[in-house]
């Protein structure tokens, strides 16, 4: 069955520090790749997408994402987090030739001053 | 941000009770979601529609039902709540050419007690 895994539920990082989110999915080829940001009482918000072409991609608020193929994962990054950035982050796929999405259970992300 | 609204924003309501939730878009989007998000489960897809009066299930259709008599309009039925059907709602929409990615609307919070 295709899913997406998010490994981590909660990560606490400091401000400053550098960032990445794991996210793995299951799927014979590969999928349109996505990463949403919920901040609490919101919507999610479109951080990043992936369809084709270069497999690391540029995103909102400084965050890129790199899709390795071989590893079928689609990892998120950020150099320097900012206390802004807690929330939490999902990632999702749409597989080829579907138009449901499928979404990871996402890892809530701590910032310490 | 894409033009989708849900109502109401906030409801209790009682078990046994039917409850209608509406998601209302102005950008003429050709899919529309359903999502339900819980603690542990991510978001999960309840139903979607590909086109007026088209809807299919998604992963937690039970229990739920939806109609899109107007493309801008999607409702969600909860027939006879549940307490399992406390949440939050999602509504989303993707154009369905171009980018691929979904917009979220703001969510409702469902309460059944």
């Amino acid at each position: 069955a295709q899913s997406v895994t998010q490994p981590d539920i909660h990560i606490t990082v400091s401000e400053g520090a550098s960032l990445e989110l794991r996210c793995n999915y299951s799927y014979g080829a590969t999928p349109y790749l996505f990463w949403y940001v919920q901040s609490p009482g919101q919507g999610l918000q479109l951080l990043l997408k992936y369809f084709s072409g270069d497999t690391l991609v540029q995103g909102i608020k400084g965050f890129e994402a790199e899709f390795k193929r071989s590893q079928s994962s689609f990892n998120l990054r950020k150099p320097s987090v900012h206390w802004s950035d807690a929330a939490e982050y999902f990632c999702a796929v749409l597989p080829s030739g579907t138009y449901k999405y499928i979404f990871g259970t996402g890892t809530r992300l701590k910032v310490l001053a | 941000d894409a033009g989708i609204t849900q109502s109401p924003r906030h409801k209790v309501t009682e078990t046994g009770t039917p409850v209608t939730l509406r998601c209302h878009q102005t950008e003429n989007h050709r899919y529309m979601y359903w999502y339900r998000q819980d603690p542990g489960h991510g978001l999960r897809l309840i139903h979607y529609s590909y086109g007026v009066k088209d809807t299919d299930k998604g992963e937690v259709s039970d229990g739920y039902s939806v109609s899109r008599s107007k493309t801008e309009d999607f409702l969600l039925t909860l027939e006879s709540a549940t307490s399992s059907q406390t949440s939050v709602y999602f509504c989303a929409i993707n154009s369905g050419t171009g980018g691929f990615e979904a917009f979220f609307g703001q969510g409702t919070r469902l309460t059944v007690v």
